[in-house]
Formats: structure tokens, C-alpha cells, sequence
């Protein structure tokens, strides 16, 4: 099983609503992140899970609030969102975050948000 | 600062041979990928140099120069399925954080 998996495909939001992206992989991969992703525009990091333990957070506002349950899945909650936060999320995994290896990152289908 | 850039779009014709171009300067340099991502969808890995020199996958191509800084995917006999957004994405310091390239839209006409 070489896929990384994302529910839901499709999301609207208004701006006072709470809801939660989900990422699922079962590579045995032990890093895994989360991306923006605006039309045209390349993917933009925002977090690093390596061991289930946050790593990097690209100074991203606090209404985005990501989990690692375990070393299989992902989550990001969003609260309070703006329009301006809708864009693709894109998550990926590698066999691990650290340097000295080829740690090729596998992407997700990606959630497309919309915030009215 | 990270700075990579590419082409905005090209255009070339089935069969024929394209080279996307990237040029980067970056704080630091521990490997450049290419990713082929088509629209609405997950990028996928293409290729991966740490080493000056060519790497060679079948139709797909990468070259890279850390002197130069500077890298480019040559794609082969080209298909129409090639039309694709290309990202040049580099690992600029220790561990596996990638800054991508804003993309290169490849469209591949008949």
C-alpha cells in the first residue's frame, strides 16, 4: 500500500464553524505533513509530524491545530477559519523527516476548503 | 532567503522533447526534487539529485549543478498525459523539509 489517503475531498465551512481534516497512511512512514496549497501557487508547509511529535510549525495561526493520534494518521482542526484560508490541503508522508536519506514525500489527494 | 524559479508555462508538442528549467538560491542545498502534479490532484515523485550530474528514468530526465544552482526535468517523446504542472521542490537544510518552485505548466498539444 503505497497511498496516502484524505477525507473528506470536499469541504465548505462557514467562518464560525469547527471541523477536522483527516489523513490516513500505513507505509510504516514516520513523518508526516501538512501543506496549503492556493490555485497556481506551489504547496506551502505548515506542519511536520515526525514520530507522532510536531516538529515544525511554519508559524501558522492558531485556528489551524493539527493532531497525530498515532504514527498512521493526521488530523488538522480548523476553527474560526477566514475566506482567505480556503485553498487545497495537501497532506504527505516520508519514511522519515531526519537528514542522510532519500525520504521521497508521498502526497494525499488533498481536501479542497471553502470558507464562505 | 529561498528563492526557486521556473517557467511559468510551456508548451510543446506530442513526441517531441521539453526541458523545464529551475534555478535556485537557498540558505542552504541537500537535494532537489521534480514533481509532476495534474490539476486537481496529489504531486507525484519524479526524480531526486543530491550529486551534479544526470539522472535517467525512462522518458524522464533530471540534471542538476550545485555550482551553478541550478537543475532541469527533460521529458521525452512526449504524451498528452505529460500536461502537467512540474514543481521543482528543494531540501534546503537537515532534516526533510521541501521549498517548492512555483510550478511550470507543461501543455502538451498534438
Amino acid at each position: 500500500d503505497t497511498e496516502v489517503t484524505q477525507t473528506p475531498k470536499h469541504l465548505v465551512m462557514g467562518m464560525t464553524n469547527k471541523k477536522s481534516l483527516k489523513c490516513e497512511q500505513h507505509m510504516g512512514h514516520r513523518a508526516m505533513y501538512w501543506y496549503k496549497q492556493k490555485a497556481k501557487k506551489p504547496p506551502e508547509l505548515m506542519f511536520v509530524y515526525s514520530y507522532e511529535k510536531l516538529s515544525i510549525n511554519e508559524s501558522v495561526p492558531s485556528r489551524f491545530s493539527p493532531e497525530c493520534p498515532n504514527s498512521s494518521l493526521l488530523n488538522l482542526h480548523l476553527h474560526a477559519l477566514q475566506p482567505e484560508d480556503s485553498a487545497l490541503y495537501l497532506c504527505a508522508s516520508s519514511q522519515e523527516y531526519r537528514a542522510g536519506g532519500v525520504y521521497e514525500q508521498f502526497f494525499g489527494p488533498g481536501t479542497r476548503l471553502t470558507v464562505l | 532567503g529561498q528563492n526557486i524559479d521556473q517557467p511559468t508555462e510551456m508548451t510543446a508538442t506530442e513526441g517531441a522533447i521539453v526541458q523545464i528549467n529551475c534555478t535556485y538560491q537557498t540558505s542552504g542545498f541537500n537535494g532537489l526534487f521534480w514533481y509532476q502534479q495534474h490539476a486537481g490532484e496529489a504531486p507525484t515523485f519524479l526524480s531526486y539529485n543530491v550529486l551534479d550530474g544526470l539522472e535517467e528514468k525512462g522518458r524522464f530526465s533530471s540534471f542538476l549543478s550545485r555550482s551553478k544552482g541550478y537543475s532541469y526535468l527533460l521529458l521525452k517523446e512526449l504524451q498528452m498525459k505529460d500536461s502537467a504542472s512540474y514543481l521543482c521542490a528543494v531540501r534546503a537544510q537537515d532534516g526533510n523539509k521541501l521549498v517548492f518552485g512555483a510550478g511550470t505548466i507543461l501543455r502538451v498539444k498534438s
